[in-house]
């Protein structure tokens, strides 16, 4: 059971260069979301979808794009990569409140380390 | 004023020192808590979870709600080398909303 994957890891992108980080959960969760962590900022929200063909904006949705095709996969875009947005990018997921049994928590995938240079 | 606010640290303490570590949030709506654990170079581990007021046990971890003065706290006994990490509160609201602090780093020395 891998929980939430993220691909890639690593990437270092030239300002202007577009890229996509791929998410991907085999929890079967309803809800993903997707949040940079920057040093004493903590952990803010990019996009999320609370199921499949949704998404909606979080705390700093600026800059990205997302699609939720699949229920198991969450894909965050930028398309003309900017320096401040040199961060890591966790992926997380968590159940709906339908099928809460005891609480609803979050889960996070491992990090992607993002450059722009 | 951020919703849960949380001292950055870094806390540093020798090894089978407890730990205590605090965080305050603002909306008295919250009920839910989480502690998360992150390892450097990692993701967010879930560490504690308690709802509402109260303390829940597991193992060498204690996690502490406060409703009065929302307060939450995390204690850690017997603190080990492996426990060094930087831990995150966290608060849910409204079934989907998170809200996280910004993390203490905590440095366990043997």
């Amino acid at each position: 059971n891998a929980g939430v994957t993220q691909t890639p890891k690593f990437r270092v992108l030239k300002t202007g260069q577009s890229m996509t980080l791929l998410c991907a959960q085999d929890m079967n969760h309803e809800y993903m979301y997707w949040y940079r962590q920057d040093p004493g900022m903590g952990l803010r929200l990019i996009h999320y979808s609370v199921g499949e063909g949704t998404t909606a904006k979080g705390e700093v949705p600026d800059g990205y794009n997302v699609s939720r095709l699949k229920k198991q996969n969450f894909l965050l875009g930028l398309e003309s990569a900017a320096p401040s947005q040199t961060s890591v990018y966790f992926c997380a997921s968590s159940l709906s409140p339908i099928r809460q049994v005891s609480g609803n928590t979050i889960y996070f995938g491992e990090g992607s380390w993002l450059t722009v240079v | 004023q951020k919703e849960v606010e949380q001292d950055p640290g870094p806390l540093s303490v020798p090894e089978g020192a407890i730990v205590s570590l605090n965080c305050t949030y603002s909306n008295s709506a919250f009920q839910y808590f989480m502690w998360y654990r992150q390892y450097s170079r990692k993701g967010p581990e879930l560490l504690m979870y308690t709802y509402s007021s109260g303390n829940k046990e597991d193992g060498r971890f204690t996690a502490q709600v406060d409703k009065s003065s929302k307060y939450i706290s995390l204690f850690i006994r017997d603190s080990q080398p492996s426990d060094s990490a930087t831990y995150l509160c966290a608060s849910r609201y409204n079934f989907n909303k998170f809200y996280f602090g910004s993390g203490t780093k905590l440095n366990v020395k043997p």
